[in-house]
């Protein structure tokens, strides 16, 4: 059973630039949550999704960032128009059910020039 | 706002003795308290958690206490071992799915 996936592992962008990362959930699981992580911190909470719901956007900045979980493919999470505080660690977590354990992916390195 | 406060942010043991990290948390209606180790370039591992109606949890050198009056929660790792040396992160519930880490601390096990 393979975790959760998420790619690109590492993804450069100018600012100004599009940033699209992808999240593959676990088997079974319907749940998505992802997680910006800076440097020395913890993580933060950005948005809940299940399929074809946004679930709490709560932490997810309004502008330029936006999360989606179609009913095929990926989750994926976008930042349009990047600066350079959007560099980061994010990660992308699922759960067979709310109120269950997290098991988080290898999280995608977004790094703006 | 809620926040989860987690001490020290850095400890250095010898190998063989024993770890201990701290956290507290400000939810009073936490109620999902989880432990994640993350190394080098990879993503939070799950390797214990506790609920609330429960004080102490173990898996083999590992374990949780939790102290809800309090609102304290510890990691205590015994026989540290090399392979334990990474940084370590708690978190408790807000609501039914949403976690707020602490800032993590970093395990150094000396050979």
């Amino acid at each position: 059973n393979a975790g959760v996936m998420q790619n690109p592992r590492h993804l450069v962008r100018r600012r100004g630039q599009e940033a699209r990362l992808r999240c593959s959930p676990m088997k079974g699981h319907s749940h998505v949550y992802w997680y910006r992580q800076l440097p020395e911190e913890g993580l933060k909470f950005m948005v809940y999704l299940q399929k074809e719901n946004i679930i709490d956007e709560s932490g997810m900045p309004k502008e330029r960032f936006s999360a989606e979980f179609p009913k095929e493919g990926p989750s994926i999470l976008r930042i349009q128009q990047v600066v350079r505080g959007d560099s980061a660690a994010y990660f992308c977590a699922s759960s067979p059910s709310q109120d269950e354990k997290l098991f988080f992916g290898s999280g995608t390195q977004l790094s703006v020039l | 706002g809620e926040n989860v406060e987690q001490h020290p942010s850095t400890l250095s043991v010898q190998e063989g003795d024993s770890a201990v990290i701290k956290c507290t948390y400000s939810d009073s209606a936490s109620n999902y308290f989880p432990w994640y180790k993350q190394e080098l370039g990879k993503g939070p591992q799950l390797i214990i958690d506790i609920r609330s109606n429960v004080g102490e949890k173990k898996d083999q050198r590992i374990a949780v206490t939790l102290n809800k009056t309090a609102k304290h929660f510890s990691l205590h790792i015994t026989e540290t071992q090399p392979e334990d040396s990474a940084v370590y992160f708690c978190a408790a519930s807000i609501g039914s799915y949403k976690l707020i880490f602490g800032s993590g601390t970093r395990l150094l096990v000396r050979p």
